[in-house]
């Protein structure tokens, strides 16, 4: 069945720093979405890829989708405390119908 | 917009007793979701319905029933708990039927424990 994998599992970051996070595939993915959960809070959408190579910039923000959509990345520039909390990708098939599968998430911790 | 509502929000419960997590979206959505959240697992989907009155199983639909009472409703029993179904629940919808082309929503959560 499909997996999905995230690494790393964690990341610590000086504030200024930045950081990327990667989400492999098993399988090729329809399109991948990311989401923010904040500590103690929910998921939170942030993004969706769709087309092969696709690149997407949310201010600080860099999502990118691998030519062969099994693989993604979240790069973030100049970290933020407010960049604290776990950075999940979703990926979905066509024939999943609905049924995506998460990452096990990068969780953030940012140091002042 | 309340967006997506989920009752209660923590419950303890003992081995062997039932419960019923109720989930309510105003959105008009038509897709919604159950997922668990445990510790270094990510996001498991427990049950899916594209529309009222339908319903798929998803990665860990063992131990649960579902039952999408109407577009709005999207409730999740557990007919006897066990310790390992003590996790963090959270609800999702989006308007997408199909599921997989627009965001979800997430609720609150439920912070379930069972001893």
């Amino acid at each position: 069945g499909q997996q999905v994998m995230q690494i790393p599992q964690y990341q610590h970051v000086q504030e200024g720093e930045d950081f990327t996070t990667y989400c492999n595939s098993s399988t090729t993915l329809s399109n991948i979405q990311w989401y923010k959960q904040r500590p103690g809070g929910h998921p939170v959408f942030l993004i969706q890829l769709v087309k092969s190579g696709e690149v997407k910039k949310q201010k600080r923000l860099t999502f990118q989708f691998g030519e062969a959509k099994k693989n993604s990345s979240l790069h973030i520039t100049a970290t933020q405390t407010t960049d604290v909390g776990t950075y999940f990708c979703a990926g979905v098939t066509t024939d999943s119908w609905g049924k995506f599968q998460f990452g096990a998430g990068t969780q953030v911790v940012v140091t002042p | 917009n309340a967006g997506v509502t989920q009752t209660p929000k923590f419950q303890v419960l003992k081995t062997g007793q039932s419960m019923t997590l109720q989930c309510a979206q105003d959105m008009n959505h038509n897709s919604m979701y159950w997922y668990r959240q445990d510790p270094g697992m990510g996001l498991r989907l427990i049950y899916y319905s594209a529309s009222e009155g339908t319903t798929d199983k998803g990665e860990v639909p063992n131990g649960y029933n579902v039952s999408r009472l109407n577009k709005r409703e999207f409730s999740l029993r557990l007919e006897s708990a066990a310790p390992s179904q003590t996790s963090v629940y959270f609800c999702a919808s989006s308007v997408d039927p199909r599921g997989w082309n627009t965001e979800a929503f997430f609720g609150q959560g439920t912070r379930l424990t069972v001893v």
